[in-house]
């Protein structure tokens, strides 16, 4: 299985917001609605920010949000904060209990 | 709360075994699936497979002939081995809970740096 492709970085000032896309195939992101967004620091573990698409997990702020369409996933930050600069990486479902991670966005806040 | 912490050396040789283990606090074994991630330096997070509460493992299909995942459960632990290193085996090493009725990765440990080399 192939890694989901992500931009490589992303970025936008204070307040912006800014948007990611996680494009995988028919037998990942477009086959299921399995896919969630983590948010790593520098030196840190991932944390989970978003699951099955666009639910959010318990105290995680409503300024991130996730949607779908075909076989590209999208995470966006609104009102971007300075704590929100980080690596986001997507993951999905492969089937057959296999999961695979996008490549990574670095995202800036000007 | 929950809590996972890796542990093993942090330096392997070429071609020798990886060997890590990661300890489970604050959290039942059962119902979960416990992962393994791994993310190489100034690289991307890579799956690398999970063992269930019964024994039960699968692991991402371009490690599978080289990838061994164990539980413990009567000591709330599970293992990783990895063999025939090479340095493209060099990375951070997570452990994770898994939870696959929300299909997300909840709770991880703080990584672990393994560097294979001579």
């Amino acid at each position: 299985q192939s890694a989901l492709t992500q931009p490589p970085s992303a970025s936008g000032s204070p307040g912006q917001s800014v948007t990611i896309s996680c494009t995988g195939t028919s037998s990942d992101v477009g086959g299921y609605n399995y896919v969630s967004w983590y948010q790593q620091h520098p030196g840190k573990a991932p944390k989970v920010m978003i699951y099955e698409v666009s639910k959010r997990p318990s105290g995680v702020p409503d300024r991130f949000s996730g949607s779908k369409s075909g076989n590209t996933a999208s995470l966006t930050v609104s009102g971007l904060q300075a704590e929100d600069e980080a690596d986001y990486y997507c993951n999905s479902y492969a089937g057959s209990n296999n999961f695979v991670f996008g490549t990574g966005t670095k995202v800036t806040v000007l | 709360q929950v809590q996972l912490q890796e542990s093993g050396p942090g330096l392997v040789k070429p071609s020798e075994t990886l060997s890590l283990t990661c300890t489970v606090s604050g959290a039942s074994m059962s119902t979960y699936y416990w992962c393994w991630i791994r993310q190489p330096p100034g690289k991307g997070l890579e799956w690398i497979g999970y063992v269930d509460y019964s024994g039960r493992t699968n692991q991402n299909p371009s490690l599978k002939s080289r990838v061994t995942i164990s539980t413990d459960t009567s000591k709330k632990q599970f293992s990783l081995k990895v063999n025939s290193v090479t340095a493209a085996d060099t990375a951070v090493y997570y452990c994770a809970r898994g939870d696959f009725v929300r299909f997300l990765f909840d709770y991880w440990g703080q990584g672990t740096l393994v560097t294979v080399s001579s």
